[in-house]
Parts: structure tokens; C-alpha cells; sequence
């Protein structure tokens, strides 16, 4: 599993408020992601960190805001959150190891429901 | 842009039967990556196999097989014998490795029923 832990795993929160979803990984991967999951879409990148306090935006990062104050931890905000936000997120790490092959892996996925 | 297209939104078979998951990808790059993950009824993503654009050879573990083309940019996922605990939905992912490490672009999944 690469070490990834996603917290938490399972939320309910009220229109409009804040809510942060948090990534924690244990080795040291330079490369976190951000992805949300939703019927008929598949997986769809957020946001992404290339190092501490370096990220950018992903395919649908409307809503949504990440830090990365520490390598190991990459928090996603949702700083308002909507309906349109329920969803499943997941976590990944992505790395090219020292013999050239590319590893991605995920967190076990956060069930986030707004209501 | 690259894009992933897994036409097959659900397949059902009866236990015993091979079963072909299809995908079809497009992407200007000429290194890249493939990906197949499996998502079980649990939830989580299961990683099952990553192919490099410079290697087409076929690939086989167990029951499962995966057969690389590029000339028709495809990289379909074939289980033999399929048994209940395949039932599963999978996805077949695309990877940007240009900047920002290594993005991947997803299919919509195929959700597979195999039933005894």
C-alpha cells in the first residue's frame, strides 16, 4: 500500500462548511495526488504536489484548495463545501523507482457526503 | 489531451468463462504508461499490472493476461476462468509523465459481474 493513509475515512458535513481531507504517506514520495471519484466519471485528478509548498491544479480543481507544508502530508480543502462535492477521494503517490519503473499507488479512499 | 476510453460500462458472466475488458487510449506522448486496477466492492484500488509504451510484449499472470497494442492503442484485460471474486470493477489508466510526476487520466471503469 505504499504507506498511504487517508483520514479520515468517512465524513458527513453541512453545505457550506469547511471540511480537510488529509494524506499522510510514510516514504518519502516526492509526488502526491489528489483525485475524486464519481459514478460515470471514473477518477478525475484534483490537485497535485511536486515537493513542499509546490502543487498545482488538476483536471477539476473548482472548490478546492491543497498544502503541502511537509513531505509526508498532503491536505485537500474543500473551503465551502457543495453538494456537487459528494464524492469519494483518493489519495495517490506516484514515483519512478530507481530501476526507471513508474509506481502508483493509492490510499484506501475517503467517502465524503455532503448534505 | 489524453483521453481513456473503457467502452464497456458492465459485463456479466457465468463463472468459468474468459472475459475480455477493453481499453482504448489516446495521447500524444511517445513514452508513456498504462494501468489496470481492480476496485473491489470494499472500495479501495488494487494495483494490477503497469506497461511501458516501449514494451509490447503480452503479459500474463495467472488468469489474468493483458494484451498491449500500440498500433491500435489499446491495452485490453483478459480474465480466464473467471471466478466470483473477480466480480469487481476496473479501470484502465493513462500516464502523463510530462511535468507534475506522473498524472494519470482514467477510463470510467467497467463494472464486472461473474456469477455462479
Amino acid at each position: 500500500d505504499a504507506g498511504i493513509t487517508q483520514s479520515p475515512r468517512h465524513k458527513v458535513t453541512e453545505t457550506g462548511t469547511p471540511v480537510t481531507l488529509r494524506c499522510h504517506q510514510t516514504e518519502n514520495h516526492r509526488y502526491m495526488y489528489w483525485y475524486r471519484q464519481d459514478p460515470g466519471h471514473g477518477l478525475r485528478l484534483i490537485h497535485y504536489s511536486y515537493g513542499v509548498k509546490d502543487t498545482d491544479k488538476g483536471e477539476v480543481s473548482d472548490g478546492y484548495s491543497v498544502s503541502r507544508s511537509k513531505t509526508e502530508d498532503f491536505l485537500l480543502t474543500l473551503e465551502s463545501a457543495t453538494s456537487s462535492q459528494t464524492s469519494v477521494y483518493f489519495c495517490a503517490i506516484s514515483e519512478v523507482s530507481g530501476t526507471g519503473t513508474l509506481e502508483a499507488f493509492f490510499g484506501q479512499g475517503t467517502r465524503l457526503t455532503v448534505v | 489531451a489524453q483521453k481513456v476510453t473503457q467502452a464497456q460500462t458492465e459485463i456479466s458472466v457465468v463463472e468459468k468463462e474468459d472475459v475480455t475488458l477493453d481499453c482504448v487510449y489516446e495521447t500524444r506522448d511517445t513514452t508513456y504508461y498504462l494501468f489496470w486496477y481492480k476496485q473491489p466492492p470494499s472500495g479501495e484500488l488494487v494495483f494490477l499490472i503497469r506497461r511501458n509504451s516501449f514494451d509490447e510484449q503480452n503479459e500474463i499472470s495467472g488468469r489474468y493476461s493483458w494484451n498491449f497494442q500500440k498500433s491500435t492503442s489499446s491495452f485490453n484485460f483478459t480474465i480466464t476462468a473467471s471466478q466470483v471474486v473477480d466480480s469487481a470493477v476496473y479501470f484502465c489508466a493513462l500516464s502523463e509523465l510530462t511535468g507534475g510526476g506522473n498524472k494519470l487520466t482514467f477510463g470510467t471503469g467497467t463494472q464486472l459481474k461473474v456469477e455462479l
